[in-house]
């Protein structure tokens, strides 16, 4: 089955700890993004990438990092720079670079601050 | 002010009612309009989209653009409890190609 998977499903972390959230993708899919969404505020978009080996900053890019060494992965690190990182992450990736393709979601990542 | 506006709701209905969700935008260089849904803790599914002003129907789902108003609209007829979702709308400029979404409207719909 194609499609997106976003790993862990829930994950908790200390203060001043770094994260790695992972996503993966086998839809042959150019863009992948990463967005954050707090309640009762939609999605905001952290990072996007068109292509392997680059990547642009969103909206609310600081205290997170990301990379695209493969074109089926694009994992989002949480840095302790992030003040108030709380909150659901969710992966998407659409097949072209431009245009108005759909965008696919994952199932998302629970992040929670202890 | 955002740049699309979307009342966060909850917004309960009793089970075969007709259902309107709307949005509001201030940029007109938005193009292509969106609506998603999601269930909660997943992530969100594109339900309809559309690029003119007017009417595009799919089954009980009904997507509504008034350009010259900056207002779209969703429609569910004969509402069911497995519609209770947030529903978000999402914008499109032609510039860049991002999205531009909504808080999203949470629906209840009770038996």
């Amino acid at each position: 089955d194609g499609g997106i998977t976003q790993s862990p499903k829930y994950l908790f972390r200390k203060e001043g700890q770094n994260v790695t959230l992972s996503c993966e993708q086998n839809l042959n899919h150019d863009a992948m993004y990463w967005y954050r969404q707090d309640p009762g505020q939609g999605l905001r978009l952290i990072y996007y990438s068109q292509i392997v080996n680059d990547f642009q900053k969103g909206d609310i890019a600081e205290g997170y990092s990301v990379s695209r060494e493969k074109k089926e992965s694009f994992p989002l690190t949480v840095t302790s720079a992030q003040k108030n990182p709380t909150a659901f992450y969710l992966c998407a990736s659409k097949m072209d670079r431009g245009g108005y393709g759909e965008q696919f979601f994952g199932p998302g990542t629970r992040l929670t601050v202890l | 002010q955002k740049e699309v506006e979307q009342d966060p709701g909850p917004l309960s209905v009793p089970e075969g009612a007709i259902v309107s969700l709307n949005c509001t935008y201030s940029n007109s260089a938005f193009q292509y309009f969106m609506w998603y849904r999601q269930y909660s803790r997943k992530g969100p599914e594109l339900l309809m989209y559309t690029y003119s002003s007017g009417n595009k129907e799919d089954g009980r789902f009904t997507a509504q653009v008034d350009k010259s108003s900056k207002y779209i609209s969703l429609f569910i007829r004969d509402s069911q409890p497995s519609d209770s979702a947030t529903y978000l709308c999402a914008m499109i400029q032609y510039s860049n190609y991002q999205l531009i979404w909504g808080a999203g409207t949470k629906l209840i719909i009770k038996p």
